[in-house]
């Protein structure tokens, strides 16, 4: 299993280009979640999803939009991307039927830089 | 509002040494906390989970202590390692559920050889 991916690793955008964040999970988790690291603020949950189709605001929404069409990928998109969304992105996911709910897993991150 | 602290100073221990890393939090009535560790560059790495009327839990060389009447949890890795120097965050059971949690910002830990 690859477990949770994410494309791409790294990621320069100009102020007010877009861009889309892929995550890919091959554990048949139902939930999925989007997070932002930055220095000394820790991880704070952007959108997260419970399933396919659904989702739903996490603590820092604004400016960003997701989608889950499929149940294994959970899509990040920047429509207008502003200096502050500077950061680390990190998917994960948790629950597979018949497993524990409340282990997250992650995966290695996107690193976007806005100029 | 709701917090959680754990100690942003790195913490420095000897090679053989206990560490011990504290994960303080208000105005939360969690029903489960978990620990994870952090690699430079990395995703996180889920660790242990202790639940609300669990009051220790181990795993090999990590133990995990829960006090909700202080709202603190204790991280301890026994005979450490330089390969156990990473950060490690604890994260809370968030209330809105879905299993959603917040994350601590975590605390550093360097083993010196």
């Amino acid at each position: 299993n690859a477990g949770v991916t994410q494309t791409p690793k790294f990621r320069v955008l100009k102020t007010g280009q877009s861009m889309t964040l892929l995550c890919a999970q091959d554990m048949n988790h139902e939930y999925m979640y989007w997070y932002r690291q930055d220095p000394g603020m820790g991880l704070r949950l952007i959108h997260y999803s419970v399933g396919e189709g659904t989702t739903a605001k996490g603590e820092v929404p604004d400016g960003y939009n997701v989608s889950r069409l499929k149940k294994q990928n959970f899509l990040l998109g920047l429509e207008s991307a502003a200096p502050s969304q500077t950061s680390v992105y990190f998917c994960a996911s948790s629950w597979a039927s018949g497993g524990i709910k409340e282990t997250q897993y992650f995966g290695p991150g996107t690193r976007l830089l806005v100029l | 509002s709701q917090k959680i602290e754990q100690n942003s100073e790195a913490l420095n221990i000897q090679e053989g040494k206990t560490a011990t890393l504290t994960c303080n939090y208000t105005n939360y009535s969690p029903a489960y906390l978990q620990w994870y560790r952090q690699d430079p560059g990395r995703g996180p790495v889920f660790l242990l989970l202790i639940r609300e009327n669990e009051k220790e839990k181990r795993k090999e060389r990590l133990k995990v202590t829960f006090d909700t009447t202080l709202k603190q949890s204790l991280f301890h890795i026994t005979a450490s390692q330089p390969a156990d120097s990473a950060t490690y965050l604890c994260a809370l059971d968030h209330s809105g559920g879905y299993q959603k949690v917040t994350f601590g910002t975590g605390t550093k830990l360097q083993v010196i050889p």
